[in-house]
């Protein structure tokens, strides 16, 4: 079954560092996401991406994050400067297509562990 | 600002009970909404979506949605140790879900 992949599973970095999270989604999906979720929080929604630009982004998606396709296959989210607050673990999804009721599919998640 | 509220719990059941998780919403023309379990330090993997008042059913589980009152619920029958996790309602704003913070379920065998 086709699955979203996330690495690495655990990242730690030191506070100040650019840290890049990285994500495989689901080979014909289009639409691409990042959530995070802060320890013992919800899940909170970054960004999308659609035909390789941004589609929309939240509060919390300021000038420090940005977000990539680099090729065909990777979907990445970079971190230029890291603070404590950004400890979460990131959720990055997929979707195959825009509609109300079509599925995102997560990957399983990479822990970011800022000291 | 869309907001979804669920009650954090613990919800305790007894093995074989129904389980009954509830979920209120702010923006009146929310219009599709998700249910997600989450294990612990696990990603979150979809139940069900329901978008038309009334129930959607799928196996062990029912969807309700009550656009007036602005509630969806899930109920899950015949509740198993292995259903113990938090339940995620989450509601579509765009082309991003907007989550609440889950209630946690506790199916004692």
């Amino acid at each position: 079954e086709p699955e979203v992949t996330q690495t690495p599973s655990h990242q730690v970095t030191q506070m100040g560092q650019e840290v890049i999270l990285r994500c495989v989604p689901i080979s014909n999906h289009l639409y691409f996401y990042w959530y995070r979720q802060i320890l013992g929080q919800k899940v909170e929604f970054l960004v999308s991406f659609y035909n390789n630009e941004i589609s929309e982004k939240s509060e919390i998606f300021d000038d420090q994050f940005s977000v990539e396709r680099p090729d065909g296959s990777n979907f990445t989210l970079k971190i230029r400067s890291t603070k404590l607050e950004d400890s979460a673990m990131y959720f990055c999804a997929s979707r195959p297509v825009r509609g109300r009721n079509t599925e995102a599919f997560f990957g399983q998640g990479t822990r970011l562990t800022v000291v | 600002q869309k907001e979804v509220e669920q009650n954090s719990g613990p919800l305790s059941v007894p093995e074989g009970a129904i389980a009954s998780l509830n979920c209120t919403y702010s923006d009146r023309g929310s219009q599709s909404f998700f249910w997600y379990r989450q294990y612990s330090g696990k990603s979150p993997e979809l139940i069900m979506f329901i978008y038309s008042n009334g129930d959607k059913e799928d196996g062990r589980f029912t969807a309700q949605l009550n656009k007036a009152s602005q509630y969806v619920s899930l109920l899950i029958r015949d509740s198993q140790p292995s259903d113990s996790a938090t339940y995620l309602c989450a509601l579509q704003a765009g082309t991003a879900l907007i989550f609440g913070k889950g209630t946690t379920l506790s199916v004692s065998s």
